[in-house]
């Protein structure tokens, strides 16, 4: 069974841009949650979708937005990039989500904005 | 708000011997606590989690955690550590907050295991 994968692997942004990440689960698998980490703010919750609705999410500002689609598949977009973007997006599948079920995290997305 | 705290940023111990990464909790209600590894270069992976039964939790690659109520902590332990364990090691805890559940994490620890 393939894991999760992400694209693209790395990425190179100018301030004030915006970019889209994606994101496909494993197969069967309904949940789809992302995650930010960086050096200073550690690994922080982004939001989950549980087909194709945001069932939770974290503390984040309005740029950072997702969807999710029929397939499962789901893309993170960051609008009107800051500086302080720059970090490791991971997501991660799982069959029921909201933590209840073991998560599968792909290699995630080393997002740098200069 | 729930959180977690992971008290030391490092963690040293000789192959073979007994290791425990710390975690305490502060939470409202029953806690769902987790433990996750980050290999150099790799994503996550799930190690283990608590959310209700046996105070013994057991999980991948031969690690454990105890949870304990009364000293609100969580720790991970491994009765014989092995190199190929180095690793970044995060202790998380779901936070049911107001309408939207989150999973917040802790600073992490690095393990560092010796030949």
């Amino acid at each position: 069974k393939a894991g999760v994968t992400q694209t693209p692997r790395y990425l190179i942004k100018t301030r004030g841009q915006q970019v889209t990440l994606s994101c496909s689960p494993i197969s069967g698998h309904r949940s789809v949650s992302w995650y930010q980490q960086t050096p200073g703010q550690g690994l922080q919750f982004l939001f989950e979708y549980f087909s194709e609705t945001q069932r939770n999410k974290g503390n984040f500002p309005g740029r950072f937005s997702g969807r999710q689609f029929s397939n499962s598949r789901s893309e993170m977009n960051v609008s009107t990039l800051e500086l302080g973007d720059s970090a490791l997006y991971l997501c991660a599948s799982s069959l029921e989500g909201q933590w209840l079920d073991e998560q599968y995290f792909g290699p995630g997305t080393r997002l740098t904005v200069t | 708000a729930q959180s977690v705290a992971q008290p030391e940023d490092q963690v040293n111990v000789a192959e073979g011997n007994p290791l425990t990464v710390k975690c305490t909790y502060s939470v409202s209600g029953n806690p769902y606590l987790f433990w996750y590894v980050q290999y150099p270069n790799r994503g996550l992976q799930f190690l283990l989690k608590y959310i209700t039964g046996d105070n013994l939790v057991k999980g991948s690659y031969g690690f454990e955690a105890e949870f304990n109520k009364s000293q609100t902590s969580f720790h991970l332990k491994k009765p014989s550590a092995l190199v190929s364990d180095s690793a970044l090691y995060f202790c998380a805890v779901r936070d049911e907050g107001t309408g939207f559940q989150k999973l917040v994490f802790g600073t992490g620890t690095r393990l560092l295991v010796s030949p």
